[in-house]
């Protein structure tokens, strides 16, 4: 089945405790990308991945690590955790085509991440 | 990007269609319309996109106004499982993947 694997998907943590979200997708897709949710502010865009060791800047990327040493896996790293980090994550895939999108991005199902 | 506007919350009676409007008035020639739904908490699911014509698939149609100013997603027969908060994005060329998420609309469907 095709699908887009976060994990954990719940996590309680104290400031300061660096933490790692993974993420995994099983599609070949060469475009990934990470985003928070937070009440009243929507979806924004953390980093994204266009291809294996090619990462940028989103919208809010202050806080925040990513690598993409391989084509699946896409994993978000909070070096240290601060409760403005609390939040609903969530991992993004996209195929490319001839550098193309289909306009059809693939979510993971999300994972809530509480900083005390 | 063009910014789109969204009514904040619908109703729909279930088993009968529902029309969800959003306008984007800014949109330029090469910027496609997307949507997608969230249901709770769950990640974003995609649902259509066009550019200029009406497009049709398993889950919904869109209808695009000739000047592009304007779409309608429909969901033809509304079902419980479809009340979600529903984005309409309109956004980048082809070739883009940066989608910028706003408010959308809650759908309500009411037995």
């Amino acid at each position: 089945e095709a699908q887009v694997t976060q994990n954990p998907r719940y996590l309680i943590t104290v400031t300061g405790k660096k933490l790692t979200v993974t993420c995994s997708q099983n599609m070949n897709h060469e475009y990934m990308s990470w985003y928070r949710q937070d009440p009243g502010l929507g979806l924004r865009q953390i980093y994204y991945s266009m291809n294996v060791e090619v990462t940028d800047k989103g919208d809010v990327p202050e806080g925040y690590k990513v690598s993409r040493k391989e084509k699946r896996n896409f994993p978000l790293i909070l070096e240290s955790p601060s409760p403005n980090q609390t939040s609903l994550y969530f991992c993004a895939s996209t195929i490319r085509a001839g550098g193309l999108s289909t306009g059809e991005l693939f979510f993971g199902e999300g994972s809530r991440l509480t900083v005390l | 990007d063009a910014k789109t506007t969204q009514p904040t919350s619908m109703d729909c009676a279930e088993g009968r269609a529902a029309n969800l409007p959003c306008n984007h008035s800014t949109i330029s020639g090469n910027e496609y319309v997307y949507w997608y739904r969230q249901i709770h908490s769950q990640g974003p699911q995609y649902i259509i996109h066009g550019l200029k014509n009406n497009e049709t698939n398993e889950m919904a149609s869109l209808i695009i106004t000739e000047d592009r100013k304007s779409s309608t997603l429909i969901l033809p027969h509304a079902t419980l499982r479809d009340t979600a908060v529903y984005y309409c994005i309109a956004q980048g060329g082809a070739g883009s993947y940066q989608l910028t998420f706003g408010k959308g609309t809650k759908l309500s469907v009411i037995p």
